[in-house]
């Protein structure tokens, strides 16, 4: 069983700031990490996977993938009001099973 | 357009009752999931089916049982009902085993 720890718990930040979230994941073999939004009373959402050591950009997100650290981290730069959600990282293993954590809940203040 | 339906979105059930929740999906996918989220756990993988097969199985209790009556349908069936049963649960899917995951906007159980 993957276990997948995400800090922080909550984050607060100014609209236009950079919103830095961390995913910390115990399967080092873990084919790819997805980073998930989830809106109060709906289905989470696919962001943006990552499959290899490095980053990858997708407009105004970045992921950081170090598989030697277990960690993975999403960047979102610009943040809108709109962003406020919750974000999931999960994790998923060679059998297409996905591991989520319990999520960082971000609040983007206008 | 909703690519994802699930009914009903809110569940009221006794203890010992048996419930169907159901899950369509429109978006032409061949994978199929389930997924439960509880007050005080993180989104937990149930089942997943690929072609209308299970390919993986999470759960435990056989009080949970998928069923997949067309290539687009997953409904899920809980037997003997407990309160710690009571949670939001998530159908999803994905064009195969593999891939991007789509969720549909969740059954909230709760059982009395």
């Amino acid at each position: 069983q993957e276990k997948v720890q995400q800090s922080p718990e909550s984050l607060i930040v100014p609209e236009g700031a950079m919103s830095s979230l961390n995913c910390t994941f115990s399967n080092s073999a873990s084919q790819s990490i997805w980073w998930y939004q989830q809106h109060p009373g709906k289905g989470p959402e696919a962001l943006i996977s990552i499959f290899s050591n490095g980053n990858k950009k997708e407009g105004r997100l970045t992921v950081y993938l170090n598989r030697a650290s277990l960690h993975v981290s999403l960047h979102i730069r610009d943040s809108q009001p709109s962003d406020s959600a919750v974000y999931l990282c999960a994790p998923r293993n060679s059998n297409n099973r996905i591991f989520f954590g319990d999520g960082t809940q971000l609040v983007v203040k206008p | 357009d909703p690519k994802i339906i699930q009914k009903p979105k809110y569940l009221v059930a006794v203890t010992g009752s048996e419930k169907i929740l159901i899950c369509e999906q429109y978006l032409g996918h061949n994978a199929m999931y389930w997924y439960r989220q509880s007050a005080k756990k993180p989104l937990e993988f149930m089942f997943s089916y690929s072609y209308q097969k299970l390919m993986d199985n999470q759960t435990a209790s056989s009080r949970f049982q998928p069923q997949s009556s067309k290539k687009n349908h997953l409904d899920l069936q809980i037997t003997a009902l407990k309160p710690d049963d009571s949670a939001t649960y998530f159908c999803a899917s994905s064009q195969e085993t593999g891939g991007e995951q789509y969720f549909g906007p969740g059954t909230r159980l709760t059982v009395l």
